[in-house]
C-alpha cells in the first residue's frame, strides 16, 4: 500500500514563528503536493513538485515556501506564521501525469 | 471560471438507505473526474476516477456516473453503512498539460443507526 506520512497530526504555533511541515512518501512517486483545506472552500493547492529540487506555485502560495531535496520528502515552510494560516494541511503524492493522488492523514495547524 | 460545485452540502440518512450526491462542474478542457472519501481527521481516499469516455464506474457499493455533455456527475451509495459517514469530494482535472485540479467543497454525509 502507498503510504504518505505527515510528521504531525496536530500542531500549535505562535504568530511569527517559522513552521516546518514534513511529508514523506514510500512509493517513489515523482509528484508531490501541499494543499490546505478550510471549511466550505475545499482543498486548495499551495505548491507542488514534479521532481527533486523542482517546485511550482499552486493557487495560494503566498506566505509559504517548499523544499524537495530528496524524492521521497516534500516540506512546507511557513516563514512567519499568521493566524490566517490556521488550517488543515494535506500532503499528497502521485506518479506522473493525471494518476491517482494518495493523501497523508493531514496536519491540523493552529496559529495563536 | 473553472469551478466544481457539490450538492447537498450535508445529508443525513438512515443506515441501509441509498443516497445520491451531485457534482456539477464548469472545468474546461476536461481531463478526468474523481470522487474521494474523507473520513473525519484523515486524508481523502480515492473511490473512482472517470475520463471523458466513461459514463459509469463502480467500486463496491459506490457507483459514480458522468455526463460530460451536461458536465454533471453523481455518486450513488447503496445500502448505506455507518462507516459511510464521511465527506465526499468531487475533483475535476483540466487537460492543460500541467497540474490543474479543482476540488469541490464536499458533501458531508451522516449515516444514522
Amino acid at each position: 500500500d502507498v503510504k504518505v506520512t505527515q510528521s504531525s497530526r496536530y500542531l500549535v504555533k505562535r504568530t511569527g514563528e517559522k513552521v516546518f511541515l514534513e511529508c514523506v512518501q514510500d512509493m517513489d512517486h515523482e509528484n508531490m503536493f501541499w494543499y490546505r483545506q478550510d471549511p466550505g472552500l475545499g482543498l486548495r493547492l499551495i505548491y507542488f513538485s514534479y521532481d527533486v529540487k523542482m517546485k511550482e506555485k499552486g493557487d495560494i502560495p503566498e506566505g509559504y515556501s517548499v523544499s524537495r531535496e530528496k524524492k521521497e520528502r516534500f516540506s512546507l515552510i511557513l516563514e512567519s506564521a499568521s493566524t490566517n494560516q490556521t488550517s488543515m494541511y494535506l500532503c499528497a503524492s502521485s506518479r506522473g501525469g493525471y494518476t491517482e493522488a494518495f493523501f497523508g492523514q493531514g496536519t491540523r495547524l493552529t496559529v495563536v | 471560471k473553472n469551478q466544481v460545485e457539490q450538492s447537498p452540502q450535508s445529508l443525513i440518512i438512515l443506515e441501509g438507505k441509498n443516497c445520491t450526491l451531485q457534482c456539477n462542474y464548469t472545468v474546461s478542457p476536461f481531463s478526468n473526474l474523481r470522487w474521494y472519501k474523507q473520513d473525519t481527521g484523515r486524508g481523502p481516499v480515492s473511490l473512482t476516477i472517470m475520463t471523458f469516455s466513461e459514463n459509469t464506474k463502480s467500486n463496491g457499493r459506490y457507483t459514480a456516473t458522468l455526463d460530460a455533455d451536461t458536465k454533471q456527475s453523481s455518486l450513488h451509495i447503496t445500502a448505506s453503512q455507518l462507516s459511510d459517514s464521511a465527506s465526499y469530494i468531487c475533483v475535476v482535472s483540466r487537460n492543460t498539460g500541467g497540474f490543474k485540479t479543482i476540488f469541490g467543497a464536499g458533501t458531508r454525509l451522516f449515516v444514522k443507526a
